[in-house]
Parts: structure tokens; C-alpha cells; sequence
């Protein structure tokens, strides 16, 4: 069965303190993996797609890695407005189109 | 048009009544989705359509939900006979059909059932 684990549940940082958020998946063909924010009461926001094992991409202060089991969310001397929670979900290949999510990691960062 | 749109963002309803939410996608998808969170989980995929043409429902999608997107645009998501257990924020998201399939979600809609 296809699974999304995150972890932690929850991460307090202080500004400036620099951490990782994890993301293990079991799916049969992944077809992509995406990060998403959200901010209490609204919709996830898009962050990135990564596709294939080895693939990086950067944004601001967040770098996004995969591979073939996880993939991590590197927080690089976080804010206080990176205060949300972190959803990672796959996009299994075969014909599906739902996206699977995890529970999501939610992140304070305190000044 | 810079987003997803739904409407209404809030609502709250006795138990037994039925209600209707819209999503009005971004204009150049021709896919729609429909998901499900609540309170510290991931958002639970519904159902989604390809132009006007529902191709996946989830077991989540009990009889009671029906969706429906007529023209292929806007969409539309009934509950009937609402339950406690249907307090939920409902999602819309919307994508291409083909290429990197990201699915951008709009605001929601926060359902509560008294």
C-alpha cells in the first residue's frame, strides 16, 4: 500500500538554527515527490517537485532532496515567518493522479 | 485569474442539512481535484475530473457526496444530509493534464457540522 511518513511531528527551532524534515515513502513507481506549506486555516502552497533520485532543487532558504526511499526539506538559518506546517506528498505513476500526503511536520521558528 | 478560488470559505450547518461548495479552478487547467483534511492529518484525495469527466472517486466519497464540474470549468462539491463526521476542510486544487503535474490548491473550505 502506498505510504507518506513524516517526521518529526513537530520541530521548534530559534532563528537561525538550521535543520532537516523528513519525508519516507513507499509507492509503487513514483512519478513525483512534492513539498508543499501551509499556513493555519489557508490551502498548501506549492514549493517544489522533485522527480528522480539524486534530484535538488533550492528556494530562498529551503533545499529539497530525493532518494529512492526519502526525501528531506534542509532549512537553512530559518525565520520566523518559516513558521508553517511542511506537507510532503508522491504522485504515483500508472494512471493514478491523486496525490498521497503525509501528516505534515509543523515548524516554529522563534526569534 | 491568479489562483484557485472556493466559495464559500466558511460554513457552518446542522446536522441532516445539505450543502454546496464551488471551486473555480485556475483557467488554463483542465483538471480538478477535490480533497479532504482535517485537524493535523494530510490533505485525502475525493475525486477528481479531466475537463468535465469524473475519472476517479475515492471509497472516501461516500453516496452522500456528489461532485460535478458541467463545462468543464468550475466545480461543484454536495454533501447531503451532513454529519458530524463530515467537519472537515474541503480543498480544491487544479493542474495541467499532462507535463510536471503539480496541482495548485486554493483556499478551502472550512465545513462545520453541529
Amino acid at each position: 500500500e502506498d505510504q507518506v511518513t513524516q517526521s518529526p511531528e513537530a520541530l521548534r527551532l530559534q532563528e537561525g538554527e538550521s535543520s532537516s524534515l523528513n519525508c519516507s515513502y513507499t509507492v509503487s513507481g513514483l512519478r513525483g515527490l512534492f513539498w508543499y506549506r501551509q499556513d493555519p486555516g489557508k490551502g498548501p502552497e506549492f514549493l517544489f517537485t522533485l522527480y528522480s533520485a539524486g534530484e535538488e532543487k533550492e528556494k530562498e532558504r529551503l533545499k529539497a532532496t530525493l532518494t529512492k526511499k526519502e526525501s528531506f526539506l534542509h532549512i537553512t538559518a530559518p525565520k520566523p515567518e518559516d513558521s508553517a506546517t511542511y506537507l510532503c506528498a508522491v504522485h504515483r505513476s500508472g494512471g493514478y493522479n491523486k496525490l498521497i500526503f503525509g501528516a505534515g511536520t509543523r515548524l516554529a521558528v522563534h526569534p | 485569474d491568479t489562483g484557485v478560488s472556493q466559495n464559500p470559505r466558511h460554513k457552518i450547518t446542522k446536522r441532516g442539512q445539505n450543502v454546496t461548495f464551488r471551486c473555480d479552478p485556475i483557467s488554463e487547467h483542465n483538471r480538478l481535484y477535490w480533497y479532504r483534511q482535517t485537524l493535523g492529518q494530510g490533505p485525502e484525495f475525493l475525486t477528481y475530473f479531466q475537463n468535465e469527466a469524473q475519472l476517479e472517486k475515492s471509497r472516501l466519497l461516500s453516496d452522500r457526496f456528489s461532485a460535478e464540474r458541467p463545462k468543464g470549468s468550475f466545480s461543484t462539491l454536495e454533501i447531503q444530509r451532513t454529519e458530524q463526521g463530515d467537519s472537515a476542510m474541503y480543498l480544491c486544487a487544479s493542474s495541467y493534464a499532462s507535463g510536471t503535474y503539480e496541482q495548485y490548491f486554493g483556499p478551502g473550505t472550512r465545513l462545520t457540522v453541529t
